[in-house]
């Protein structure tokens, strides 16, 4: 099984600002089957990105993800007021899929 | 637009049966696999398994002995059931469509049924 470990925990940031959010995968993760979902209060998980780097369709373009392997990034270039959520990585190549614990994005 | 209904109680007492139903609509159920996922502080987001509209099943090595998914074609529903709950099981649960042809990718996703377990 593998064990994806995203951090920081918590990111406190004004609007405006770039920030970037890290998933670490305790193997290889096949075919760079990993996506960014963003998850607001109340509401369940939002693909947001998948394939490591390819947006989903209506996500704007100040979101960015990349890497391979074991090592994976999202970048949000400048933070909008919707943007502020919780980020969650998953790997879904090998059964069975695994989250990470997520990264919240919260207002300073 | 795909939809997700989860539907079932939000009590369980524990060592009880906990059955929870999806119905999909906007969409047929067939040609896709389905998901139940759930949500709690302690464990975050994990996923139970998933169902194929013919009625092949996968699931979570750590859930599985207590864990059964079935389909309802005819309804554009599936379901879960879990046996033995306690109140480490207290969670939200989702349904979800996997994205086909993307491995375990969910794209679709329920709003959630809160369920606690407790006497």
């Amino acid at each position: 099984e593998i064990v994806l470990t995203q951090s920081p925990g918590t990111l406190s940031l004004f609007p405006g600002e770039r920030v970037t959010l890290s998933c670490r995968a305790s193997q290889s993760v096949s075919s760079s089957y990993l996506a960014w979902y963003q998850q607001r209060p109340g509401q369940p998980p939002r693909v947001f990105i998948y394939g490591a780097s390819t947006r989903a369709t209506g996500i704007p373009d100040r979101f960015r993800g990349s890497g391979s392997g074991t090592d994976f990034t999202l970048t949000i270039s400048s933070l909008e007021p919707e943007d502020f959520a919780v980020y969650y990585c998953q790997q879904y190549g090998s059964s069975p899929p695994g989250f990470g614990g997520g990264t919240k994005v919260e207002v300073k | 637009q795909v939809q997700l209904q989860e539907s079932g109680p939000g009590l369980v007492k524990p060592s009880e049966t906990l059955s929870l139903s999806c119905t999909v609509s906007g969409g047929s159920i067939n040609n896709y696999y389905w998901s139940w996922i759930r949500q709690s502080p302690g464990l975050g987001l994990e996923w139970i398994g998933s169902i194929y509209y013919s009625g092949s099943t996968n699931y979570n090595p750590s859930l599985k002995s207590r864990v059964t998914i079935s389909v309802d074609t005819s309804k554009n529903q599936f379901s879960l059931k879990m046996t033995s709950m306690t109140a480490a099981d207290t969670a939200v649960y989702y349904c979800a469509r996997v994205w086909s042809g993307n491995g375990w990718l969910l794209d679709y996703w329920g709003q959630g049924t809160q369920v606690t377990v407790s006497s």
